[in-house]
């Protein structure tokens, strides 16, 4: 089946606006992660999905940001009153857990990257 | 929380060289460890990966090595060639808890 969608690819936004970046995991896939990668820098964790568990929100780096997933489809990450710094490729991952056998290969969307001006 | 270090940050070699990428973790309880191999504009994508109870595994011309006493980890490239220039990362998770922690990537440039 077709891989991680994310959409839309590119965004490009005002500073302080509110802006909602879309992933479609692989069918079945348990667990979902979002996320940020700044320009020529590492992956920074901001939340991550499993199941109908309550969801590990330890790396969103403030209260404008926040996530949905509907049990185990599509999730949302949500970024209000955007600001310049959170300009960034947001990437989201999903992996099938436990059943796997490679215990928690993650395959990544192609990412959507936000510009805000 | 688990935290990762990952040394070089940059590294070049010379086509048909070895490249070596080391990694540390904090949390002993991390037993799971992949690299990730992003080329330039593009998604992640996993290319191996070591489990706590093996200390060494390979696959073709990569291999990876894992020191649970000393907490550390490498990925070894060798007869390197220009496809192989990326972004490599490691990773660690314990199982069981899925959330990964990533270290800061290496660049990788190998020079025909």
């Amino acid at each position: 089946g077709a891989g991680v969608s994310q959409s839309p690819s590119n965004k490009v936004t005002e500073k302080g606006k509110d802006v909602e970046l879309r992933c479609d995991p692989i069918s079945g896939h348990t667990a979902l992660y979002w996320y940020r990668q700044r320009l020529g820098q590492g992956l920074e964790f901001l939340i991550y999905f499993q199941g109908n568990s309550a969801p590990d929100k330890s790396g969103l780096p403030s209260d404008r940001f926040s996530a949905e997933r509907t049990g185990e489809s599509v999730s949302t990450l949500t970024i209000q009153r955007t600001q310049q710094e959170d300009s960034a490729v947001y990437l989201c991952a999903s992996s099938l857990w436990p059943r796997s056998t490679s215990y928690n290969e993650q395959f990544f969307g192609p990412g959507t990257r936000l510009t805000v001006l | 929380g688990e935290n990762v270090e990952q040394h070089p940050s940059t590294l070049s070699v010379q086509e048909g060289d070895s490249a070596v990428i080391k990694c540390t973790y904090s949390d002993s309880a991390s037993n799971y460890f992949p690299w990730y191999k992003q080329e330039l504009g593009k998604r992640p994508q996993l290319i191996i990966d070591i489990r706590s109870n093996v200390g060494e595994k390979k696959d073709q011309r990569i291999a990876v090595t894992l020191n649970k006493t000393a907490k550390h980890f490498s990925l070894h490239i060798t007869e390197t060639q220009p496809e192989d220039s990326a972004v490599y990362f490691c990773a660690a998770s314990v199982t069981g808890y899925q959330k990964v922690t990533f270290g800061t990537g290496t660049k990788l440039q190998v020079i025909p």
